[in-house]
């Protein structure tokens, strides 16, 4: 079946990293992503990784897949108040011939001084 | 440039009324979606377009109805909506077919009354 887990609330230090973590069940999956939503607003795309690599980094944000334990996770180097959102982890997976999105329910991560 | 743009950015009906959301992409993408976002819960797919034609309708009642005159824009019409149809309807789109990174817009949070 398609589903994608996600812990519910993660609190950091302002300036500590921040990990959060996902895990999937297709093994079929093409691509993964993680987007952040902030309250009100739309999804923004942070980064995705291919499902034939490993880790991928983009500045402050180091991507790692597991495809043999179907885990992913984000790690955000040097949090800031700024990253305070909701964050989501969605497999594409092929669906009647479409790829379709199936998404984690959310990661609140919480930033404190 | 990749950016969704959608209006209104609020609405409010009542359940008699007719209204439309809509939505923009000048990224040269030709597929486009619709997706429904309830309070703290991740976004669930109603509609995929691709080069204008409907592709995908996950089982979404008739009261919404989408539209795609160009593969500029989005619409979605609404009509006899009940007030658990309120939430955030979230525009996305990506380049050609359905594997490529949705992009996606800010959103119209809409209430039924």
């Amino acid at each position: 079946g398609e589903d994608v887990e996600q812990s519910l609330f993660l609190s950091v230090r302002e300036g500590d990293s921040s990990v959060i973590n996902c895990t999937y069940t297709d093994s079929s999956s093409t691509y993964l992503y993680w987007y952040k939503q902030e309250p009100g607003a739309g999804l923004q795309l942070l980064t995705y990784i291919f499902s034939n690599m490993d880790m991928k980094q983009d500045q402050r944000l180091t991507v790692l897949l597991n495809k043999k334990d179907k885990h992913l996770s984000l790690r955000i180097a040097d949090t800031q108040t700024g990253d305070s959102a909701i964050y989501f982890c969605a497999e594409s997976i092929l669906s009647g011939g479409y790829n379709k999105l199936i998404f984690g329910a959310g990661t609140r991560l919480a930033v404190h001084p | 440039d990749t950016e969704v743009t959608q209006t209104p950015k609020h609405l409010v009906m009542g359940m008699t009324n007719k209204k439309s959301l809509k939505c923009e992409q000048h990224m040269g993408h030709r597929a486009m979606y619709w997706y429904k976002q309830k309070a703290k819960k991740p976004p669930e797919l109603m509609f995929v377009y691709s080069y204008e034609k409907l592709s995908i309708n996950e089982s979404v009642p008739s009261r919404f109805s989408p539209e795609c005159p160009n593969s500029s824009l989005l619409n979605l019409h609404l009509h006899a909506l009940q007030p658990e149809d309120s939430a955030l309807y979230l525009c996305a789109s990506s380049l050609a077919g359905s594997t490529d990174t949705q992009y996606f817009g800010p959103g119209t949070r809409l209430t039924v009354l």
